[in-house]
C-alpha cells in the first residue's frame, strides 16, 4: 500500500531564510512524487514533479525538491523563503504499480515570518 | 489557462436531502479524482477514473455516495441521505496518464445542518 508521511503540522520560517518542508513515502514499484501548494479558500496547485532522471528537481516560484531513494524522502526546499510562500503545502506519491492512484500526505503548513 | 471546474462553490442542506456535485474536467484528461478534505482526516481519496472507468472507489461510503462519469466532460458525485459529518470540502481533479500531475478545481464546500 502506498503512504506519505509529512512528519511538520507546521514549519516556521524568517523571509530570506532557506526553507525545507519534509516528506518520505512508501510505494510499491517506481514512485511518482509530488508537491502540491494550497492557499486559502483555493484548490491544489502543482508545484513540481519527479518521475525519473535527475533527483533534483525544480518547480514554480523557485521551489525545487530533492529524491533520495535510500532514505525515501523527497522533501521540497527554497533557497529563499518569501513572505508570500506562507500556505498549506501536500507531498503526493503514486506508482506505475498502483494504476496511478495518488496518495496525499496530511500537509505542513508554512508560515514566512517577515 | 485550462481549468477544472467545479459546481457547485457551496452548497449547504439539511440532513437525509440528496447532495449532487459536478465536475467538468479539462479538455483531454483521462483521469479523474475525487477528494475530500477535512481539518481532521486532511484529503482523502474517495473515486478515481480512467477513461470514464471507475478504478478504484474503496475511500466511499457506498452506502451513501456514488460517482459517475456519464461522459468525458462530466464528472458527479452524489451523496444520499447526506449527514453532518459528510460536512467537508469536495475537490475534483484532472490529468493524464501516466501521472504528469493533476489540475484541481476550486472545490465544493458542502455543510450538512
Amino acid at each position: 500500500a502506498q503512504s506519505v508521511a509529512q512528519p511538520e503540522d507546521q514549519v516556521n520560517v524568517a523571509e530570506g531564510n532557506p526553507l525545507t518542508v519534509k516528506c518520505t513515502y512508501s510505494v510499491s514499484g517506481n514512485p511518482y512524487l509530488f508537491w502540491y501548494v494550497q492557499y486559502p479558500n483555493r484548490g491544489l496547485q502543482f508545484l513540481l514533479k519527479y518521475i525519473t532522471g535527475d533527483n533534483l528537481v525544480k518547480g514554480s516560484y523557485g521551489f525545487e525538491a530533492e529524491f533520495n531513494k535510500s532514505q525515501t524522502s523527497f522533501h521540497l526546499k527554497k533557497p529563499s523563503a518569501l513572505v508570500s510562500d506562507s500556505a498549506l503545502y501536500f507531498c503526493a506519491v503514486s506508482s506505475n504499480t498502483g494504476g496511478f492512484k495518488t496518495i496525499f500526505g496530511a500537509g505542513t503548513r508554512l508560515f514566512v515570518k517577515a | 489557462d485550462a481549468r477544472v471546474t467545479q459546481t457547485p462553490r457551496h452548497k449547504v442542506t439539511e440532513m437525509g436531502q440528496e447532495v449532487t456535485m459536478r465536475c467538468q474536467p479539462i479538455l483531454g484528461h483521462n483521469t479523474v479524482f475525487w477528494y475530500r478534505q477535512t481539518m481532521m482526516q486532511g484529503l482523502e481519496l474517495l473515486a478515481y477514473f480512467r477513461n470514464r472507468a471507475p478504478l478504484d472507489d474503496s475511500g466511499m461510503p457506498k452506502d451513501r455516495f456514488s460517482a459517475e462519469m456519464p461522459d468525458a466532460t462530466l464528472a458527479t458525485l452524489k451523496i444520499q441521505p447526506s449527514e453532518p459529518r459528510d460536512s467537508a470540502v469536495y475537490f475534483c481533479a484532472s490529468g493524464e496518464t501516466p501521472n504528469y500531475g493533476y489540475t484541481f478545481g476550486s472545490g465544493t464546500r458542502l455543510t450538512v445542518v
